[in-house]
């Protein structure tokens, strides 16, 4: 059972154009989330997160939204740049130390 | 910074060797995780440990198991390397209890295939 789902395995943006990845759960005890960026042969790398006491959390260029009655977050990226180009994992924990990831989305920026 | 280092980048195995993949972390962090990552199912967790000698098993250990020796050290062992084994195993630290703002340290990665 898939406790945290990224519906879109891929998603191609033009640079300088906004990237929306979106991020769905179906645990309602989940009340903190992230986003790693992956590049290929890397560890994910942590770049963004949210507690669930928020429905928005902003560091720079990405956006991190939060829709707790939907079970529902999306990450921003505004402007897109070619170094974007990464797989992008969310990741959700209901107070312990264990994360609950996603299957990924794997973001093109287009230059 | 945080450091989690994987001992190898790369490796080749045949089948029905025995594997090991060694992960070491320098900040004293007390959790250590295994996880292993495949095109279209994410990350996926192996085995956890919270503490020395400490291990529980993930959503996927069957075909692997785990030594935490040391505090820095976890090792991921393959019994009995499969092709189905092949994969992305990416190592991860953190601290016990709520892992504050940056949940989980990664390593570099282990890239495994078997022959």
């Amino acid at each position: 059972d898939q406790q945290v789902k990224q519906n879109s395995p891929s998603l191609s943006v033009q640079e300088g154009r906004i990237s929306i990845l979106n991020c769905d759960y179906t645990n309602s005890m989940f009340d903190y989330f992230l986003w790693y960026k992956k590049y290929p042969a890397e560890g994910p790398t942590f770049l963004i997160s949210i507690s669930s006491i928020k429905d928005k959390n902003e560091d720079g260029r990405f956006t991190v939204f939060l829709n707790k009655s939907a079970k529902h977050l999306s990450l921003h990226i505004v402007p897109s740049q070619p170094g974007d180009s990464a797989v992008y994992f969310c990741a959700a924990t209901s107070g312990t130390y264990k994360y609950i990831f996603g299957t990924g989305t794997r973001l093109k920026v287009l230059a | 910074d945080v450091k989690v280092t994987q001992s190898s980048r790369y490796l080749v195995k045949r089948t029905g060797e025995k594997v090991f993949l060694e992960c070491v972390q320098d900040m004293d962090h007390e959790n250590m995780f295994w996880y292993r990552q495949d095109p279209g199912l994410g990350l996926r967790l192996i085995y956890f440990s919270y503490d020395v000698k400490m291990k529980e098993k993930g959503d996927i250990p069957e075909g692997y198991s785990v030594s935490r020796e040391k505090k820095e050290r976890f090792s991921l062992i393959l019994e009995s390397a499969s092709t189905n084994q092949t994969s992305m195993y990416l190592c991860a630290s953190s601290l016990l209890g709520r892992t504050g703002d940056y949940g989980y340290t990664f390593g570099s990665g282990t890239r495994l295939t078997v022959v």
